[in-house]
């Protein structure tokens, strides 16, 4: 079955820098790739969703990039801040259809 | 516009115990699921909807009951409570663009204890 890692232990960054998040997958290739933030206490909110024909993609201060050779999508946050701080999820459509299967997220935190 | 809405937010309940968790929302959105998240785990699937009257199980279907009888509402059922459990319970929704899942709205989750 499909398999999705994240680094489980938390990031910590100082404010300003450049935060980068790691999804791993095995056993498939997805169609496209989300990435979700979560803040404690809440439901995830999606951020960003990148197709597997797209290499990169950009909003604002956030990059997403996809390579299906590597099976990775990497997670960026430039200029960071401390209301940055968080749970990243990263989510896959699985082979079969239906619906989308999660990391089990990276916390980041940014100290000012 | 509420979006996705829970109730309730936390419940605590006894072993054997049956409950509903309920689930609404009002983007008109086709499909509908649940998730439970638990320490370490992710967010898990356990049953999901791609309309009114179609219901379908995901990894984790056993001791929950669902259905899907009007667009807006897909309300998620213990039959009998376990300790296992125990955990945090979210429930998506998504618009349906061909075959094609898209971004998924969530709502703030119900915590459930089972003792």
């Amino acid at each position: 079955s499909q398999k999705i890692e994240q680094n489980s232990e938390a990031l910590n960054i100082q404010e300003g820098k450049t935060a980068t998040l790691t999804c791993n997958y095995t056993n498939y290739s997805p169609a496209y790739l989300q990435w979700y933030r979560q803040d404690p206490g809440r439901g995830p909110v999606f951020l960003l969703l990148i197709r597997e024909n797209e290499k990169e993609k950009r909003k604002e201060r956030l990059k997403v990039t996809f390579d299906t050779t590597l099976k990775q999508s990497l997670f960026h946050i430039t200029a960071s801040q401390p209301a940055d701080s968080a749970t990243y999820l990263c989510a896959l459509d699985p082979p079969q259809g239906g619906m989308l299967t999660f990391g089990g997220g990276t916390r980041l935190m940014v100290k000012p | 516009n509420a979006g996705v809405t829970q109730t309730p937010k936390f419940q605590v309940l006894k072993t054997g115990q049956s409950m509903t968790l309920q689930c609404a929302q009002d983007m008109n959105h086709e499909y509908m699921s649940w998730y439970r998240q638990d320490p370490g785990m992710g967010l898990r699937l356990i049953h999901y909807s791609v309309g009114a009257g179609i219901t379908d199980q995901g990894e984790v279907p056993n001791g929950y009951n669902v259905s899907r009888s009007t667009t807006e509402d897909f309300p998620l059922r213990l039959l009998s409570a376990a300790p296992s459990q125990t955990s945090v319970y979210f429930c998506a929704s998504s618009p349906v663009q061909g075959n094609s899942n898209q971004p998924q709205h969530f709502g703030d989750g119900t915590r459930l204890s089972i003792l």
